[in-house]
């Protein structure tokens, strides 16, 4: 079945301990997001990746990293994360030729569930 | 830059009655617009899109859209609306040959019985 996974669905941190929430894509995608939900908000890019080994910031990036070393896995880390950064987050993919024929349909994970105490 | 405005943040429709739910684009060129639900615990899932030509969409879920250009809008409808259908229901905007799409704040849709 083709889809996004991410890992872990839910998590509760404290501030400043270092976490990786998991993106893994079984769909060859070149194009990988990150973003996350608050609400009133929608949803708000924070990274993305054009393919292996390109990253680029979204609207928010500010607090997360990434890293694209593989075509099918974008994790987003947290090096210290703070309660500002409570918030649901959804990988999504999408594949470049999609996009070039103008049918850039974002595929999306379950979304993980961030609390940072 | 575009960005998409959902004037609703909140809707509650009995079960059996219709659905509309509003959106708002602001986009310099020709928009590619989409409508994305996402219910309670899921991801999201694309309902239907729209790059070009009929301005009449048909989605899943026996959902509707309409773009008019003149007013900047696609809004969603459903003729007659099932409890299943309770969800937050995003619109989004993107353009061509670009993967950047920008959201609205989404609408929350309750059911009533």
């Amino acid at each position: 079945e083709a889809q996004v996974t991410q890992n872990p669905r839910y998590l509760i941190t404290v501030t400043g301990k270092k976490l990786t929430v998991t993106c893994s894509q079984n769909m060859n995608h070149e194009y990988m997001s990150w973003y996350r939900q608050d609400p009133g908000l929608g949803l708000r890019q924070i990274y993305y990746s054009m393919n292996v080994e390109v990253t680029d910031k979204g609207d928010v990036p500010e607090g997360y990293k990434v890293s694209r070393k593989e075509k099918r896995n974008f994790p987003l880390i947290l090096e210290s994360p703070s309660p500002n950064q409570t918030s649901l987050y959804f990988c999504a993919s999408s594949s470049r030729l999609a996009v070039r024929s103008g049918a850039n349909v974002l595929t999306f994970g379950a979304g993980s569930r961030l609390t940072v105490l | 830059a575009q960005s998409v405005t959902q004037p609703d943040i909140h809707i509650t429709v009995s079960e059996g009655a219709s659905l509309e739910l509003r959106c708002n684009y602001s986009y310099g060129a020709t928009p590619y617009l989409f409508w994305y639900v996402q219910s309670p615990g899921q991801g999201l899932q694309l309902l239907l899109k729209y790059f070009s030509g009929d301005t009449l969409v048909q989605g899943i879920k026996g959902f509707e859209a309409e773009f008019k250009r003149s007013q900047s809008s696609f809004n969603l409808r459903k003729p007659s609306v099932h409890w299943s259908d309770a969800a937050e229901y995003f619109c989004a905007v993107g353009a061509s040959n670009d993967y950047k799409l920008s959201f609205g704040a989404g609408t929350t849709v309750t059911v009533r019985a």
